[in-house]
């Protein structure tokens, strides 16, 4: 079985601009949660979805923003991005409607500068 | 909202000895304890987790213990290898969310000696 696989894995991007990453779930997973990781600040959620529904937003501004879709893939979107922005994003999938397993992918590495 | 603290945030440990690291929470009524290894350039990997029915759970060389009283948990490595170095984050949910929002400890960076 494939494992949760983000794109793209490395990504460059300036000041001011927007970006979109990728996430496909494990197959027949329906729920998929996204972090950012730092070293500054560790590993913070910043919103899940199931069934292409936002349950829970993390405390992030605006202008970091998500969807789902009926496949169950994600993308979730920063714009105007700034240097602080600069992070490991991750996406993890799960299997059931309520607490249990996720199972994380690769990340995409976002450097802004 | 659940806070996590985990201790201590390095360890270093000969070959063959045991690693135990700690964390604390805060929401009572969280139920669900996982633990993840994140190795260099790698996203974190599900190792072992344990549900707040349960006192301990042991996989190989790997165990969870619970104390949902004193709201801590650890993990224990027995007969560690070189390739158990690696960033370890505990995590728990805040009680009732329903959902998978899971509240991250800072890490413990282990490094086993050969």
């Amino acid at each position: 079985k494939a494992g949760v696989t983000q794109t793209p894995r490395y990504l460059i991007k300036t000041r001011g601009q927007q970006v979109t990453l990728s996430c496909s779930p494990i197959s027949g997973h329906r729920s998929v949660s996204w972090y950012q990781q730092t070293p500054g600040q560790g590993l913070q959620f910043l919103f899940e979805y199931f069934s292409e529904t936002q349950r829970n937003k993390g405390n992030f501004p605006g202008r970091f923003s998500g969807r789902q879709f009926s496949n169950s893939r994600s993308e979730m979107n920063v714009s105007t991005l700034e240097l602080g922005d600069s992070a490991l994003y991750l996406c993890a999938s799960s299997p059931t409607a309520v607490g249990g397993e996720a199972f994380f992918g690769q990340g995409t590495r976002l450097t802004v500068v | 909202g659940e806070n996590v603290e985990q201790h201590p945030s390095t360890l270093s440990v000969q070959e063959g000895d045991s690693a135990v690291i700690k964390c604390t929470y805060s929401d009572s009524a969280s139920n669900y304890f996982p633990w993840y290894k994140q190795e260099l350039g790698k996203g974190p990997q599900l190792i072992i987790d344990i549900r707040s029915n349960v006192g301990e759970k042991k996989d190989q060389r790997i165990a969870v213990t619970l104390n949902k009283t004193a709201k801590h948990f650890s993990l224990h490595i027995t007969e560690t290898q070189p390739e158990d170095s690696a960033v370890y984050f505990c995590a728990a949910p805040p009680g009732g969310a329903g959902s998978y929002q899971l509240t991250f400890g800072k890490g413990t960076k282990l490094s086993v000696i050969p």
